[in-house]
């Protein structure tokens, strides 16, 4: 079955503390990866894709096929980081997104 | 650049009735796909629409239908409703329905069936 998988449902760190925002998936084929994230009283929006191999707000994820992950990383996470993450993994007309992770960035 | 509205924001209605929720796409944009986000979940794909036909469906019901205008707005039918249908209800808009297009969300409709 296609799923994508988000073990953690609240992160808390202190600014300026690394984070680590886990993502697993299992879908047939070769998905598409992707990061959105929702701010406070903000629309879900795109926070980056695989393809595009770049980093915004600077945050990375790294694709490991093997493990069939995508996590989402930044080393120095700040307050305004604060907000709900959500994997999401793409095989054509279908996105299917993980349950989210609350991320908590604690002053 | 216009972005993906969504209406009415709030809805309450009776276990049994029939919802209409209206979509607005992203200018240039010509597919939309609905979501299902129950509290505490992630959305959950209902279909998408490409180019005015059903491009694609997720394991919801028949009830569930929708249609898609020349101007690639959209509409989300839900007949019969239950209780289990009340959540958010997101409609995102994308260039094409390809794998590598990303999503542009609405702020959603929250639908409550009492």
């Amino acid at each position: 079955a296609q799923r994508v998988t988000q073990p953690e449902k609240l992160l808390s760190v202190f600014k300026g503390a690394p984070v680590e925002l886990k993502c697993n998936y299992s879908y047939s084929g070769s998905p598409e990866l992707f990061w959105y994230v929702q701010y406070s009283r903000q629309r879900l929006q795109l926070l980056l894709r695989h393809i595009s191999r770049e980093s915004i707000k600077g945050f990375t994820a790294d694709l490991n096929k093997g493990e069939t992950s995508f996590h989402l990383k930044k080393p120095f996470a700040q307050e305004e980081d604060s907000a709900m993450y959500y994997c999401a993994a793409t095989g054509g007309f279908k996105t299917i997104f993980g349950a989210g992770t609350r991320l908590f960035v604690k002053a | 650049e216009t972005g993906v509205t969504q209406s009415p924001t709030h809805l309450i209605k009776t276990r049994g009735q029939q919802v209409t929720l209206r979509c607005s796409s992203q200018s240039g944009h010509n597919t939309v796909s609905w979501y299902q986000q129950a509290l505490g979940q992630g959305p959950q794909f209902i279909f998408q629409y490409y180019r005015e036909e059903e491009n694609g469906r997720g394991n919801f019901p028949p009830r569930f239908s929708g249609l898609q205008f020349p101007n690639y707005s959209s509409e989300l039918n839900v007949n019969a409703l239950e209780l289990d249908d009340s959540a958010l209800y997101l409609c995102a808009s994308s260039l094409s329905g390809g794998r590598n297009s990303p999503l542009h969300f609405g702020n959603g409709t929250r639908l409550t069936v009492t």
